[in-house]
C-alpha cells in the first residue's frame, strides 16, 4: 500500500477565499481520491480522479492530477465556515483494496 | 439507502471485557473495511473483506477479531484490549473492482479502554 502526503498540514483562511491543498505520492496509481472529515466523524468521499484524467470538477471543488510529478491538488473555491474540516488524499492502486490516507490538511475557514 | 451504520457510537470497556462493534450497509457493496483512527492522525487500515472473505489483515493483534457474517454486516470482536487501543473505529464499504470507486464511511465508534 502507499499513502499520500498532504501539504500544508494546516491552513487558515477567511470565508469567501479559495483554499488549495496539495498531495504527493510515491508509486504509480490507478486513481486518487479526496476525503473530508469533520471533527470526530466519519470520512466523506469528495471526488475521485482517474490516472488518465488531468482535472475534475464537482461543485466548488476542483481537483488536478499530474502523474508525471506524482502530485494532486484540491481547490475549494469561495470557502464557507462549514468547509472547516480535515482533508485527506488517498492514492488508489490497481485492484489492491488497501486504500491508505496521508496525514491530512486541517482547514479552518474563519467567518 | 446510501449509508454505513455503525453501532454503538460510544463504548467504554475494561481490559478484561469482551465487546463487539457492528457495521451495516445495504448498498450492495461487496468490500468492507475496518479502520482505526487515533486523535489528530489519519485512519489506519486494519482489515479488508471482499465477498465476505478476509482478504487483508494489516498485522493487527489477535485481540481484534473481525467477522463478516453476510454481505451487509461486518463485526469487530474485541477482547483483552489495552488502553492504547482507545480510538475511533471506522467501518467503510465500497464496490469491488479496479479500485475506481470511493468508499462510504460510517460515523465511527468512539472506543475508550479503561
Amino acid at each position: 500500500s502507499q499513502q499520500g502526503e498532504e501539504d500544508p498540514q494546516a491552513l487558515s483562511i477567511q470565508e469567501g477565499e479559495n483554499a488549495t491543498m496539495n498531495c504527493s505520492y510515491k508509486t504509480s496509481i490507478n486513481n486518487l481520491q479526496w476525503y473530508r472529515q469533520n471533527s470526530g466523524r466519519g470520512l466523506v468521499h469528495l471526488i475521485l480522479i482517474r490516472s488518465n484524467e488531468r482535472e475534475k470538477h464537482s461543485g466548488r471543488l476542483r481537483v488536478t492530477l499530474d502523474t508525471s510529478k506524482k502530485s494532486s491538488s484540491l481547490l475549494i473555491t469561495a470557502s464557507r465556515a462549514a468547509d472547516t474540516a480535515s482533508y485527506f488524499c488517498a492514492p488508489g492502486r490497481g485492484s489492491a483494496r488497501q486504500l491508505t490516507f496521508g496525514s491530512g490538511t486541517q482547514l479552518t475557514v474563519l467567518p | 439507502d446510501t449509508e454505513v451504520t455503525q453501532t454503538p457510537k460510544h463504548l467504554v470497556m475494561g481490559m478484561t471485557n469482551k465487546k463487539s462493534l457492528k457495521c451495516e450497509q445495504h448498498m450492495g457493496h461487496r468490500a468492507m473495511y475496518w479502520y482505526k483512527q487515533k486523535a489528530k492522525k489519519p485512519p489506519e487500515l486494519m482489515f479488508v473483506y471482499s465477498y465476505e472473505k478476509l482478504s487483508i489483515n494489516e498485522s493487527v493483534p489477535s485481540r481484534f477479531s473481525p467477522e463478516c457474517p453476510n454481505s451487509s454486516l461486518l463485526n469487530l470482536h474485541l477482547h483483552a484490549l489495552q488502553p492504547e487501543d482507545s480510538a475511533l473505529y471506522l467501518c467503510a464499504s465500497s464496490q469491488v473492482g479496479l479500485n475506481n470507486y470511493g468508499y462510504t464511511f460510517g460515523s465511527g465508534t468512539r472506543l475508550t479502554v479503561v
